[in-house]
């Protein structure tokens, strides 16, 4: 079974400063991976999807991810961050079965707060 | 073009009792998976419907069941709730059996 390992719970950054979340999974085959943000009290919106071919793909609002097979990661990236961007940031991967997508599976969230 | 809709916002139920909460997928999408959401936690896959079946379960009691229509609408139903069932509640959808989900604003169901 496929899992996910968000190793920050928090993460503190100064406005404009740059940001890395971290995210590592586990998957027998090539993994799909997402990137999901949610605000307060809010659902989830996708910024970014790996997957395949090139390992950096970028996403809405300035994000970028990489993909990296060799450490299992799939880190999350922002040159400058704006304080509207203090949120909780998911990692997931995707199964597959059947010729289709199953459930997702999410990491437990890393909550970002930024200082002004 | 509509996202995902959830009914209602929030509930409020007691130990004991039934909820049914509803979800409309975003146009042209027409399968449906609902999560739940403990507070701190990251979403918990429930089930899967596509083509009116559950395609795929997780790791929930059988408290939990779910329906799909042939408008591709669903609905979650929970039996006999729990304290611990509080959460909130999230319906994605997507195209065909496609691996990217687009999740609604969710359901806060409280239990006392």
């Amino acid at each position: 079974a496929q899992s996910v390992t968000q190793p920050d719970i928090h993460i503190t950054v100064s406005e404009g400063a740059s940001l890395e979340l971290r995210c590592n999974y586990s998957y027998g085959a090539t993994p799909y991976l997402f990137w999901y943000v949610q605000s307060p009290g809010q659902g989830l919106q996708l910024l970014l999807k790996y997957f395949s071919g090139d390992t950096l793909v970028q996403g809405i609002k300035g994000f970028e991810a990489e993909f990296k097979r060799s450490q299992s990661s799939f880190n999350l990236r922002k040159p400058s961050v704006h304080w509207s961007d203090a949120a909780e940031y998911f990692c997931a991967v995707v199964g597959r079965s059947g010729g289709g997508a199953d459930g997702l599976t999410f990491g437990k969230g890393t909550h970002l707060i930024i200082q002004p | 073009d509509a996202g995902v809709t959830q009914s209602p916002t929030h509930l409020i139920k007691t130990r004991g009792q039934q909820v049914t909460l509803r979800c409309s997928p975003k146009s042209g999408h027409d399968t449906v998976s609902w999560y739940q959401q403990a507070l701190g936690q990251g979403p918990q896959f429930i089930f899967q419907y596509y083509e009116e079946e559950e395609r795929q379960r997780g790791n929930f009691p059988d408290r939990f069941s779910g329906h799909q229509f042939p408008n591709y609408s669903s609905e979650l139903n929970v039996n006999a709730l729990l304290l611990g069932d509080s959460a909130l509640y999230l319906c994605a959808s997507s195209p065909g059996l496609s691996d990217t989900q687009y999740f609604g604003p969710g359901t806060r169901l409280t239990v006392l």
